[in-house]
């Protein structure tokens, strides 16, 4: 059961890089989500997919981009990495079009660290 | 804006102790849900209980209940006779604004359960 994939787990990067993190999920969910988590801040949200093919942006969205490619797959780009962007960050999906009446699963975490 | 707080940072209790995790939150709507999830050092983060705000009966799963207070807009969660896997970061979530498809998360209490 491999539920919610994301690649890389973890990545250094210097200020300037680009990098886009990964995200696959085998559970023909229709919505898919990115978040970050800082201390003592939660999780915020930086971009979501409601369905294939439609793409919205969340609390935080600035530096970042996102592709959703197909129905199982959903990337989160880093064009221009800063420091501000060292972050833990999830990948998310849920069945239901609206994730704040349905169950979210998460993935394992990517922990990404800009210098 | 909507928000969610949890007022205590940490936590800790012995084995086989009741502890409560208290979550305030504001909203406008009158009819949503709001969720508990439980982060294991792992990091991978799953749902714990998930309460509907049109229900007067608090849910229910296992050794976790939550106190749903509406009116205080209050949603605490009870952990009975703890265990050492229950040693984790919890978050309350609940939905944004009126029509938004995301959870709006609170900051979190690192919860742990001392043998």
């Amino acid at each position: 059961n491999a539920g919610v994939t994301q690649t890389p787990k973890f990545q250094v990067l210097k200020t300037g890089q680009s990098m886009t993190l990964q995200c696959a999920q085998d559970m023909n969910h229709n919505s898919m989500y990115w978040y970050r988590q800082d201390p003592g801040m939660g999780l915020r949200l930086i971009y979501y997919s409601a369905s294939e093919g439609t793409t919205d942006k969340g609390e935080v969205p600035n530096g970042y981009n996102v592709s959703r490619l197909n129905k199982r797959e959903f990337s989160l780009r880093l064009e221009s990495a800063a420091p501000s962007q060292t972050s833990v960050y999830f990948c998310a999906s849920s069945r239901v079009a609206r994730s704040n009446t349905g169950e979210l699963f998460f993935g394992e975490g990517s922990r990404l660290t800009v210098l | 804006a909507q928000t969610v707080t949890q007022s205590q940072p940490e936590m800790s209790v012995q084995e086989a102790e009741t502890v409560t995790l208290s979550c305030t939150y504001d909203t406008s709507e009158s009819n949503y849900y709001l969720f508990w999830y439980k982060q294991p050092p792992s990091r991978q983060m799953i749902l714990v209980i998930r309460q509907e705000a049109y229900k007067q009966q608090n849910a229910t799963e296992n050794r976790f209940s939550v106190n749903f207070q509406k009116a205080a807009k209050s949603f605490s969660l009870k952990i009975s006779d703890s265990q050492l896997g229950d040693t984790a970061m919890y978050f309350c979530a609940f939905p944004g604004r009126e029509g938004a498809q995301k959870l709006v998360f609170g900051q979190g209490t690192r919860l742990t359960i001392n043998p």
